[in-house]
This record gives structure tokens, sequence and C-alpha cells, in this order.
């Protein structure tokens, strides 16, 4: 089974300074790593993921983020956030082989003009 | 052009109701689901279709049950709703565990 971690529930930042959103996972098989945002009132959007390869991922909206297995991490950064990042962000895994997405519990993203 | 449509948006209804909500994908994916967000935005899958076959169930009460007419339809069936139900259902596909789920705008249900 798997399990995801994101450790804050709510983080609030100024406009324009950098963000990290964490999130660390279990499993005791491989797995892909994803992070999807949910604007008010609206379904889930795809920022980025991470399948094999480089570890660092480039997603929509300047975000990335870079997968580190010895810490089972798969932190969620942006370098300068705007109003319109306002959102709650899920971090998500999932097992080779099982289509099955497990989630964290998310983190509110607040921009602070 | 809507890629994951769910209906009814919002959901009213009385406890011990029986209510459907459906789902269409146009994206030729082969797989549906239907996830759960509690009021704590807390997702959970509930269902996975493949090809209109059941291939994931989790521990969902017995009065929930997903129906396939074919593989671009996943809808949602509750009978004897109760108020625990009440959460935001979200439908999603995508076409292989390796491509990105889409999800659709969600469903708010409301047990009253």
């Amino acid at each position: 089974a798997q399990s995801v971690t994101q450790l804050d529930s709510q983080v609030p930042v100024f406009e324009e300074a950098p963000v990290e959103l964490r999130c660390n996972y279990s499993s005791s098989v491989s797995v892909y790593l994803f992070w999807y945002v949910q604007y008010p009132n609206q379904g889930l959007q795809l920022l980025l993921k991470y399948l094999s390869g480089s570890t660092l991922v480039k997603g929509i909206n300047g975000f990335e983020a870079e997968f580190n297995k010895s810490q089972t991490s798969f932190h969620l950064r942006k370098p300068s956030v705007h109003i319109s990042d306002t959102a709650e962000y899920f971090c998500a895994v999932q097992a080779f082989g099982n289509e099955k997405l497990t989630f964290g519990t998310g983190t509110r993203l607040t921009i602070i003009p | 052009d809507t890629a994951v449509s769910q209906t009814p948006k919002y959901l009213v209804t009385q406890m011990g109701n029986d209510k459907s909500i459906k789902c269409e994908q146009n994206l030729g994916h082969d797989t549906m689901y239907w996830y759960k967000q509690d009021s704590k935005k807390f997702l959970k899958i509930m269902f996975s279709y493949n090809n209109k076959e059941l291939i994931i169930n989790e521990t969902v009460p017995n009065r929930f049950s997903p129906k396939s007419p074919d593989k671009a339809h996943l809808n949602l069936h509750i009978n004897s709703l109760e108020l625990g139900d009440s959460a935001v259902y979200f439908c999603a596909s995508s076409q292989d565990e390796v491509t990105e789920a889409f999800f659709g705008q969600g469903t708010r249900l409301t047990v009253v």
C-alpha cells in the first residue's frame, strides 16, 4: 500500500515570493508521482508528474518538483508566486501496474498581496 | 469542449433517497474512476473501471453502485442516502496507468 504525507495544511506566502510545498510518500514498490491543483469550486488539474528519468520535473504555471528517492520526497516549488496561484495543491502517488491514485491531504496555498 | 463532464454539479436531497450522478468522457480513454472528496478536502478513490469492467473497488458501502454502459460513461448510483454521504464526488478518466487522470468539475452532494 502507498501513503502520502503533505506536512503543511496551509501555506501563506507573499506575492512574488518563492514557495515550497512539501510531500513525502511511503511505498514498498516503485511509484509514479503527481502534483494536482484544485482552484476554488473546480476539479483537479495536473501540474506535473514524475514517471522516470530526470528527477527535476517542470510543470505548468512555472511550477517544478524534484523527486528524491532516498528521502522519499517530491516537493513542489515555484520561484515567484502570483495571486492566481491561490488554490489547494495535492500530491499523489501511483504504484507501477496499478491505476489507483493515492492522494495526500492537500496544502492550501494562500497568496498575500 | 469538456473532456470529462459530470451531471449534476450540485445535488441536494433528503436522507433515504436514491440518486445518480452521471459522468461522460470524450477523450477516448479506457479507464474511468470515481473519487470522493470529504469536507476536509481528503480525496479517496472509490471505483475504477477499465473498458466497462470493474477494476478497483475500495471499501465502499454496497449502497454505492457504479454502472458503465460503455467505456465513455461511468455513472454512480447511491441508494438510501445518509448524512455522511455528503461530499464532492469527482469522476476522472485516463488512457492507462502512466498517463495523467483528467478530472471532472465535481458533483457536490448534500444530504439533509
